[in-house]
């Protein structure tokens, strides 16, 4: 079993949609969660973070995490075509050192067609 | 520049050459990464190296060499590669303290002929 499962697509959507990207995992010792954004011929970037469950509002990103049920959500509102890129979700554990060793989804393909 | 750069961004090599991929970020961080990111797979992180040291090595194969000279430079010397290596090689720093943020370079797309 993967450490981290992510649902790869690809998902085409009209603009204007509202996307629903999901990872669910299975080390109980994650504490942060993350969505990085990698367009073609980019490397990742980093979208959002969320410590510990809960949700956390970024203009029409919302990132929700569910620890109990080890389940992982990015909504994207309102979707644009600029938002079209790979979606990768990552996760690393609370602590023991000053960096971070993240473990990342495969990956969903996003495309918001006109 | 600015951010992390990579050179150079593609690479083909044949089995027997011997290559170096070298990434240099201008963020005044401390750790630096090395990840591998094959088609229809997560990314797989390679090695670790913080304050110049390196501090993990994800059981990657011999012939992929690191080397960082300083907080700045990170190198990553390939030899008798095999095709299965070809991928994009990409490159993370983060600052001090921060475990959940890192900055990536653009790859290096790598071919093994």
């Amino acid at each position: 079993q993967k450490e981290v499962e992510q649902d790869p697509g690809p998902l085409s959507v009209p603009e204007g949609a509202i996307v629903s990207l999901n990872c669910t995992y299975s080390n109980s010792a994650f504490q942060y969660f993350m969505w990085y954004r990698q367009y073609s011929r980019k490397g990742p970037e980093l979208l959002m973070y969320t410590y510990s469950s809960g949700n956390k509002e970024d203009g029409r990103f919302t990132a929700q995490v569910d620890k109990s049920s080890k389940y992982i959500s990015l909504f994207i509102r309102d979707s644009q075509p600029s938002d079209s890129a790979t979606y990768l979700c990552a996760m690393v554990d609370g602590g023991g050192t000053s960096y971070g060793k993240l473990t990342f989804g495969q990956g969903t393909i996003l495309t918001v067609h006109p | 520049e600015t951010g992390v750069t990579q050179t150079p961004r593609h690479l083909v090599m044949g089995m027997t050459n011997k290559k170096s991929l070298k990434c240099e970020q201008h963020l005044g961080h401390n750790a630096m990464y090395w990840y591998k990111q094959s088609a229809k797979k997560p990314l797989e992180l390679m090695f670790v190296y913080n304050f110049k040291e390196q501090t993990e090595n994800n059981s990657v194969p011999s012939r992929f060499s690191p080397e960082c000279p300083n907080s700045s430079h990170l190198f990553l010397h390939l030899h008798t590669l095999q095709p299965e290596d070809s991928a994009l090689y990409l490159c993370a720093s983060s600052p001090q303290g921060v475990r959940y943020e890192q900055y990536f370079g653009p790859g290096t797309r790598l071919t093994v002929t």
